[in-house]
């Protein structure tokens, strides 16, 4: 089955403790993208990927970094996670920003909380 | 920061027809997608308009007019099922920027 899979989908963690979310999509795209979501604010683009070993900012990076070694996986690093960055966080990926017409397939989604 | 503006909420009743409008900033446009959310699920794709018009999917369509920067989702014969969140986003290349989302509630 065509996916993105995103873990863990439920994290509680304390302030400073560094936390990966992982992302992996078995569809051989070449962009891959995380957002968070928040109440009121829509989603908004932390980092995005046009293919291996290129990442690129969003709108909200800060706190944020990532790593594209490989096309499936694009992991989300909180080096040092603070109560603000409390969100639901999404990964989605596509074949290109040129099959926009495709769409972007979203993973389920990660619900951290900071404390 | 957020360039495209929708409704926040939008109520109709199940059967109707309903129009969620959007209207966005030009620079770097490629393109406007629609996405439907339920409940903080994963959002889904519904359509895509790169030209100006209308595209059909089932009772789903998408309207773009590229001179007034504006699209909209339209949706026909509303089911109790399309009560969910819908979001607009604009391609930028490699950015894909959402709007706020609307709320649809269909009631009986």
């Amino acid at each position: 089955e065509a996916q993105v899979t995103q873990n863990p989908r439920y994290l509680i963690t304390v302030t400073g403790k560094k936390l990966t979310v992982t992302c992996s999509q078995n569809m051989n795209h070449e962009y891959m993208s995380w957002y968070r979501q928040d109440p009121g604010l829509g989603l908004r683009q932390i980092y995005y990927s046009m293919n291996v070993e290129v990442t690129d900012k969003g709108d909200v990076p800060e706190g944020y970094k990532v790593s594209r070694k490989e096309k499936r996986n694009f992991p989300l690093i909180l080096e040092s996670p603070s109560p603000n960055q409390t969100s639901l966080y999404f990964c989605a990926s596509s074949l290109s920003t040129s099959t926009a017409n495709y769409g972007y397939t979203f993973g389920s989604g990660t619900r951290l909380t900071v404390v | 920061g957020q360039s495209l503006e929708q409704p926040s909420e939008v109520t109709a009743v199940e059967g109707a027809i309903v129009q969620i409008n959007c209207t966005y900033q030009t620079s770097g446009f490629y393109g406007l997608s629609w996405y439907q959310q339920h409940d903080g699920g994963a959002p889904t794709f519904l359509s895509y308009n790169a030209l100006d018009g209308l595209e059909e999917t089932g009772r789903f369509s998408s309207f773009l007019s590229r001179s007034d920067s504006y699209g909209y989702l339209l949706l026909q014969e509303l089911q109790m099922k399309d009560s969910a969140s819908y979001f607009c986003a604009e391609n930028q290349g490699g950015k894909l920027i959402f709007g706020q989302g609307t709320e649809l509630s269909v009631k009986p």
